[in-house]
């Protein structure tokens, strides 16, 4: 699975938007990018995941450039229950394998 | 549909003794992996079972072994306990589809070894 670097911590106001950029140099052709997110004391909770361009659901949005070398999580209007640790993950599903690596996340923390 | 059990939550063990926990899928799912939570190592995969098969293992040593039922709920075992397993163990179960990595975990149970 392809390495992942984001940063280990962000601070946010309530209601701003939240940007998480996670690089992944040696994505390879058939990789998905997915984040996870993660509250203290609970399992991590699929957010979204994406392959190119802009993915956007109810909870967030994922963009990714053309080259995929990065990618994007954005958070809309945050509140403090969005306090949590984020994962950024690559890999091929299609492999037939849940071997999922996560790295040590960014730890988000929504400020009043 | 209810979501991911696992069972015991919390449990108290001595050094050098075993502990099996329990975890029971979302029906339907057939992928049941395991993952150890530690706040120095993070979220580390331990291996993951489909159809009663495991189908990758993570860089655990021996002590950590599981196993998968025909209805899909899996068991972990740890051997020999030592202090180092006190942790996080997550249980995540999976659609097996092919394109995507959505899983969906369960509470946890919280290990502590003295």
């Amino acid at each position: 699975l392809a390495k992942t670097t984001q940063p280990i911590s962000m601070d946010s106001y309530e209601g701003q938007e939240v940007n998480i950029t996670c690089s992944h140099n040696n994505i390879a052709t058939n990789d998905y990018i997915t984040w996870y997110q993660q509250f203290p004391s609970q399992g991590p909770r699929f957010i979204i995941q994406g392959y190119k361009t802009k993915v956007t659901n109810e909870v967030a949005s994922l963009f990714i450039p053309a080259d995929r070398k990065s990618s994007t999580l954005s958070l809309p209007r945050v509140s403090l229950s969005d306090t949590a640790v984020y994962y950024c993950l690559v890999g091929d599903p299609g492999a037939g394998s849940y071997q999922l690596t996560f790295g040590k996340g960014t730890k988000l923390s929504v400020i009043p | 549909k209810a979501g991911v059990t696992q069972t015991p939550r919390y449990l108290i063990k001595t050094r050098g003794q075993q502990v099996t926990l329990s975890c029971s899928p979302i029906s339907g799912h057939r992928s049941v992996s395991w993952y150890q939570q530690t706040p120095g190592q993070g979220l580390q995969f331990l291996f993951e079972y489909f159809s009663e098969t495991q189908r990758n293992k993570g860089n655990f040593p021996g002590r950590f072994s599981g196993r998968q039922f025909s209805n899909s709920r899996s068991e972990m075992n740890v051997s020999t306990l030592e202090l180092g397993d006190s942790a996080l163990y997550l249980c995540a179960s999976s659609l097996v589809t092919g394109v995507s990595y959505e899983q969906y975990f369960g509470p946890g149970t919280r290990l502590t070894v003295t």
